[in-house]
Order: C-alpha cells, then structure tokens, then sequence
C-alpha cells in the first residue's frame, strides 16, 4: 500500500555498517525532502534524519542520509545492540499527503 | 522540551466513531502542523492528516471521507474523529507536531515530536 518501498531487513554485526534504501518516484522522493525514523520495540518513532541528510541535535554522527533521485538511503555505522529497531523513511507525495516506507528491520548479529 | 498525550477510549463498537485528543505541553501550539499517524499491529506507519493551528486541514485521501481533526488553541488540544470504523482501524494511534515548509520547488516535512501512542481496538 506504501509508495515507499524499504527492504524487509538488513543485517551486520556490532561495528559494522548497514545501509537502508527507500525508493520512491518522481512523485515523491524524486521532488521533495526525505526524513527518516527509528521506532525502538514498543516505542514511538524518534526523528534521526531531516532534508534528507541534517541531524537533530542529539542524534549522533553514526546515522546519515542522501538522496538521489528517487531514492534515499539511510546509513548507520558502528552499529550497536541499541540500533536493532524498525526505520521509516517519509516524504510528501503529490496526491498530497504525508507517505512513510513500508520500513526495515535492522539486526545486530 | 514539548510533549505530547494521547487520549481517549481503548475500545469503540463496528460502525461508531473514533475519538482522540492530543494535549500539547511545554511548547506553543501556535505555528506548527499538528498530525495524527496510525500503525496496525505488527504493520507500517500511515499519515492519517494534519491540522494548522489556524485550523485549515489536510487528509489522507484514503481515509479523508470518514476523517475530521480538529483543534483547541485555548486548551492546546487538537483532536481525531474517525466516524464508521471497522476492525482494520485497529492501530496504534500516535499524535505528532509536524514541521513542513516549501522552497525551492521542493516540501519539506518532518514529525519531530510525538506522542506515546494510544492503542485503539475495535470490536464488538
């Protein structure tokens, strides 16, 4: 139903880096900003990326962004037994509404 | 540090009307997007609409017949009716202050505070 799609999951071990696409088309990605969300299990999502590569303050210089074309991708390096969680890329679609991803599970090996 | 609760009741009845409030504290209400995201269990998020403090509003268009927010400046509220509910709005509803701006040929939008969530069931 998403028109963001994000793999189902990704995987790496403490230390090493993940990276998480999110392809969309012109109708969203491909013209607008891209953000980018940590859902911790049992939790509220949590802001990690804004126009498509700034921090919030607070969110370490482990987690970034990009964007080209109709896709994003969001990478974490480093990783921790503290990042296993879902993230959801999110943008504004021209039928005009806010759309998230279909989201991606990160586990720590 | 704003904040934001949901609140409302756990369970509503096939058919009736879905409702939840939103109570803002630790910052204005004023100048800022105010939007409701719902997510079934085990599944993703969906925007179900925001509402400007001034109180012009914006609907998901799957969901925008059966979709009303409001809001309280006065008491820094905004609120969710979502009338005709079936079990598939069964859902986590979380309420969010959102941040969008235009520029550059380009929207910018981002949820940076949110609520706990407030799980809604609906069944019989």
């Amino acid at each position: 139903q998403s028109v963001l799609t994000q793999p189902p999951s990704v995987s790496a071990a403490p230390g090493q880096k993940v990276t998480i696409s999110c392809s969309g088309s012109s109708s969203n990605i491909g013209n607008n900003y891209v953000s980018w969300y940590q859902q911790l299990p049992g939790t509220a999502p949590k802001l990690l990326i804004y126009d498509n590569n700034k921090r919030p303050s607070g969110i370490p210089d482990r987690f970034s962004g990009s964007k080209s074309g109709t896709s994003a991708t969001l990478g974490i390096t480093g990783l921790q037994t503290g990042d296993e969680a879902d993230y959801y890329c999110g943008t504004w679609d021209s039928s005009l509404s806010d759309v998230f991803g279909t989201g991606t599970k990160v586990t720590v090996l | 540090q704003v904040q934001l609760q949901e609140s409302g009741p756990g369970l509503v009845k096939p058919s009736e009307t879905l409702s939840l409030t939103c109570t803002v504290s630790g910052g204005s209400i004023t100048s800022y997007y105010w939007s409701w995201i719902r997510q079934p269990p085990e599944k993703g998020l969906e925007w179900i609409g925001y509402i400007y403090y001034s109180g012009s509003t914006n609907y998901n268009p799957s969901l925008k017949s059966r979709v009303t927010i409001s809001v309280d400046t006065s008491k820094s509220q905004f609120s969710l009716k979502l009338s005709s509910v079936t079990a598939a709005d069964t859902a986590v509803y979380y309420c969010a202050r959102e941040e969008r701006y235009y520029g550059s040929g380009s929207y910018s939008s981002r949820f940076d505070y949110w609520g706990q969530g407030s799980l809604v069931t609906v069944s019989s």
